[in-house]
């Protein structure tokens, strides 16, 4: 089985600072991997996922995150937070080729964005 | 498209009452999830379905929980009886039959905030 490990629970950051939130994987297979963002009482979406290729991702909004194999992490970055950036961020995995796209989350990070 | 379509948004009802939750779909997506976010467990997925049949639920925690999904485009999550412990955002999610390309994930529906009192 797989699981998710998201190593902050909180993260306040200042408005225009970098931030990084950080996620390692465990799998005994090949797993794609994803980052969803949750707003104040909001529904999950989608920042941006690795399946294959190129190591960085770019997502939505400005989010980057790099899948480093070796170290089964797969943090996401930003170089330059808003507030509207605060928001709860869920890492996540999926078995390549899982029936549903069956997906195990990570238990969030929540971004405090502070002017 | 509407995306994900969950009713209520917002329901209160008092321990020992029956909670129906609803779930449309996204059109032609083969698969259902329902989840429950909570401070204390995060996010549980509870079961899911394959073109209406329930393959797992695993993660439903008790008898008092069931699910239906009686069609392509309804789903239902019942608490029967409600406990104040059940309080909680419950998702409906759904996506497509397998990974189509690099646009395929789970799409989200808004929640529905359950409280029991």
């Amino acid at each position: 089985a797989q699981s998710v490990t998201q190593l902050d629970s909180q993260v306040p950051v200042f408005e225009e600072a970098p931030v990084e939130l950080r996620c390692n994987y465990s799998s005994s297979v090949s797993v794609y991997l994803f980052w969803y963002v949750q707003y104040p009482n909001q529904g999950l979406q989608l920042l941006l996922k690795y399946l294959s290729g190129s190591t960085l991702v770019k997502g939505i909004n400005g989010f980057e995150a790099e899948f480093n194999k070796s170290q089964t992490s797969f943090h996401l970055r930003k170089p330059s937070v808003h507030i509207s950036d605060t928001a709860e961020y869920f890492c996540a995995v999926s078995l390549i080729k899982a029936a549903g796209n069956k997906l195990t989350f990570g238990g969030g990070t929540r971004v405090l964005v502070k002017p | 498209d509407a995306g994900v379509i969950q009713s209520p948004r917002h329901e209160v009802t008092e321990m020992g009452q029956e909670v129906t939750l609803r779930c449309k779909p996204i059109s032609g997506h083969d698969y259902l999830f329902w989840y429950r976010q909570t401070m204390m467990r995060g996010l549980e997925l509870l079961i899911y379905f394959n073109n209406n049949v329930p393959i797992d639920d695993s993660g439903m925690p008790e008898d008092r929980f069931s699910a239906k999904m009686p069609n392509a485009s309804f789903s239902t999550l019942k608490i029967q009886p409600s406990e104040p412990r059940d309080s909680a955002v419950y998702f409906c999610a759904s996506s497509p039959r397998l990974w189509q390309g690099s646009t395929d994930t789970q799409y989200f529906g808004p929640g529905t905030r359950l409280t029991v009192l």
